[in-house]
């Protein structure tokens, strides 16, 4: 069964509009909660990750919201930018277990001039 | 700059050979991990490795093994190399000795069986 779905799959948006990037979980166990960010030809990069203890996480244009209750977390991209145009992943992992990651399908962001 | 280096970019080989992937990491983490990455089906783990010599499957192992013998090199191999194993392989790394515990990746290697 799927772990982590993660909704849409493909995403295209204004530049400067809002970028908003769904994923829900089902093993309460899950204790961090990672973005990735690739461009193509890359590895995945670390964006921005969340624990289940705080609701919010921003950096930058970035923000993580978590929902506990819900089992969902969801990336916000702020002024979305050309450059921001890849893939986005989200995951969860469980700290115990050397820190492996369950992965959404992702996510293919394409920011419009 | 800490690195995940895998060492090629791009291979073919022929069905039934067998293949090995080679990852480094320098950022003396304790655990690493293959995955591949197939378009629409994410990233799914093969194997990961919590120490040297230590291994534990992921959720898709057939067809595949791992060596880690020293800390910083973890290969993946393919015994017999199918068709339906041409993917994307990507290596990842990270330590227990931070808060967080968020993967460094390499570049990956890009496997087409024929």
């Amino acid at each position: 069964q799927q772990q982590v779905k993660q909704s849409p799959q493909s995403l295209i948006v204004q530049k400067g509009g809002i970028s908003i990037i769904n994923c829900a979980y089902e093993n309460t166990a899950f204790d961090y909660f990672p973005w990735y960010q690739q461009f193509p030809g890359k590895g995945p990069a670390l964006l921005i990750a969340i624990r289940p203890d705080v609701s919010e996480k921003k950096e930058g244009r970035f923000t993580i919201s978590f929902n506990k209750s819900a089992k969902q977390f969801s990336l916000h991209i702020m002024d979305s930018q050309p450059g921001d145009s890849a893939t986005y992943f989200c995951a969860a992992s469980i700290g115990t277990n050397a820190g492996k990651s369950t992965f959404g399908d992702g996510t293919t962001l394409t920011v419009k001039p | 700059d800490v690195k995940v280096t895998q060492s090629s970019r791009y291979l073919v080989k022929r069905t039934g050979e067998k293949v090995f992937l080679e990852c480094v990491q320098d950022m003396d983490h304790e655990n690493m991990f293959w995955y591949r990455q197939d378009p629409g089906l994410g990233l799914r783990l093969i194997y990961f490795s919590y120490d040297v010599k230590m291994k534990e499957k992921g959720d898709i192992p057939e067809g595949y093994s791992v060596s880690r013998e020293k800390k910083e090199r973890f290969s993946l191999i393919l015994e017999s190399a199918s068709t339906n194993q041409t993917s994307m392989y990507l290596c990842a790394s990270n330590t227990y000795r931070r808060t967080n515990y968020g993967y460094t990746f390499g570049s990956g290697t890009r496997l087409t069986v024929v």
